[in-house]
């Protein structure tokens, strides 16, 4: 998988909105963009994915730059339940249905 | 109820013993997923499995072994358990193999080898 690079800590007020900032200028034509969060003592969770359109779902929305070397996801309403580590991945058709490469993500530190 | 279910979620046990993950989900989802987070490693695959009966290795496969003869369930054993063996252990599911599919991942399993 190409490589990303995240912020390793950022910090946001409860009920306003967060932006979680993903470098990946290595990025090719094939690869899906994919977030996943951690909670304490959880498992990761999905969040969203996207190719080259910006993505709703109910818990995110992905924006993704033109040229697909950043993208962004955004918390609408942070709250404390979103404390968590966040994780860009990149994953590619060739080597798809394998292991996801983690990295050491963003910790996200939500405040009340 | 459906998801993935890992069992147990605590677990101790001694160097030497076997002991065996479970993990269980409902969605019939084709791939599955075994990995180990450790401080300083972040998530690591040890083995995945694309159907029943059809399981590869990953990334940090020694001293596992699993087994996959129904798509529902898919076990990890530590045959003669290790102190390097201790670790939260992840069982994860896909739908499919494509780049799009996300991966669902269970609670985990917190494993101490004395």
């Amino acid at each position: 998988d190409a490589k990303t690079t995240q912020p390793n800590s950022m910090e946001s007020n409860e009920e306003e909105p967060v932006h979680l900032p993903c470098n990946h200028s290595t990025i090719s034509g094939t690869d899906y963009i994919h977030w996943y969060r951690q909670l304490p003592s959880q498992g990761p969770e999905y969040v969203i994915h996207g190719l080259t359109s910006n993505v709703n779902n109910r818990m995110a929305s992905l924006a993704i730059a033109e040229d697909r070397k950043s993208s962004t996801l955004i918390l609408h309403r942070a709250t404390l339940r979103d404390a968590a580590v966040y994780y860009c991945i990149l994953r590619d058709f060739s080597n798809s249905g394998y292991a996801l490469n983690f990295g050491k993500g963003t910790s996200l530190l939500v405040t009340p | 109820d459906a998801g993935i279910t890992q069992s147990p979620r605590y677990k101790i046990t001694e160097t030497g013993r076997q002991v065996t993950l479970m993990c269980h989900q409902t969605w019939s989802h084709s791939y599955m997923f075994w990995y180990r987070q450790d401080l300083g490693h972040g998530l690591r695959l040890i083995y995945y499995s694309a159907a029943a009966d059809i399981t590869d290795k990953g990334e940090v496969p020694d001293g596992y072994v699993v087994s996959r003869s129904k798509t529902e369930n898919f076990p990890l054993t530590l045959e003669s358990a290790t102190r390097s063996q201790t670790s939260v252990y992840f069982c994860a599911s896909s739908e499919s193999r494509g780049s799009n599919q996300p991966q669902h991942f269970g609670d985990g399993t917190r494993l101490s080898i004395l």
